[in-house]
């Protein structure tokens, strides 16, 4: 069984346009975080949420927006998408100091 | 605040020969340090932790990283390098201040030639 699994995998989409990924794990874990992943392969951390509670926001743009309906699940959506916003977003979620990573996403936004 | 800094953004090195990729880092705090690998186009998979325990740490494939506070490092080694370790490797803190969040390096490519 996949640990942290998101969906979909790769997402294509048109500048303006509201989309969201999803992100789900099933090793009960409290903290669940997203990242993205630019084009020089540099990760940074976007939101930290810790039992359906945000508690990291960096410098990141209000049309992004993270959701969490119960501990397991913590989606983002991003609305009127710009061309900056492609990137691979990676979810994870942390147990004991050591973080789990979902599969990624590749957005490209043409 | 806390920082990482990969000092080669690509290493070469042929099959069978030893693997160095070096990282400095910066703390206020005891750091957690980690080495995540990156294959083409995949997810990213931990090698190895510190945690402020043995300053030697072993990971998977045969990789080791040293902790070495007097000289703020946690470089990654490997005897011998193998084919399938070419990837993108990230060294990474953990930030207390942040809520365990991560915080990565710029990476290092390493490519393997036969």
């Amino acid at each position: 069984d996949t640990a942290v699994s998101q969906t979909p995998k790769y997402l294509v989409t048109q500048m303006g346009n509201d989309k969201s990924i999803k992100c789900e794990q099933n090793l009960g874990h409290d903290t669940m975080y997203w990242y993205k992943q630019d084009s020089k392969k540099f990760l940074k951390i976007m939101f930290s949420y810790n039992n359906k509670e945000l508690i990291i926001n960096e410098t990141v743009p209000n049309r992004f927006s993270p959701k969490s309906p119960d501990k397991a699940h913590l989606n983002l959506h991003i609305n009127s998408l710009e061309l900056g916003d492609s990137a691979v977003y990676f979810c994870a979620s942390t147990y004991n100091n050591e973080q789990f990573f979902g599969p990624g996403t590749r957005l490209t936004v043409l | 605040a806390q920082s990482v800094t990969q000092l080669d953004s690509h290493v070469s090195v042929s099959e069978g020969t030893p693997v160095l990729l070096r990282c400095n880092y910066s703390s206020s705090y005891s750091p957690s340090l980690f080495w995540y690998v990156q294959h083409p186009n995949k997810g990213l998979q931990l090698l190895l932790k510190y945690t402020s325990a043995a300053t030697l740490v072993k990971g998977i494939n045969g990789f080791e990283a040293e902790f070495k506070k007097s000289e703020t490092s946690f470089h990654l080694t490997k005897p011998s390098a193998h084919m399938s370790d070419a990837a993108e490797y990230f060294c990474v803190v953990s930030d207390p201040q942040a809520g365990t969040a991560l915080i990565f390096g710029k990476g290092t490519t390493l490519s393997v030639s036969s």
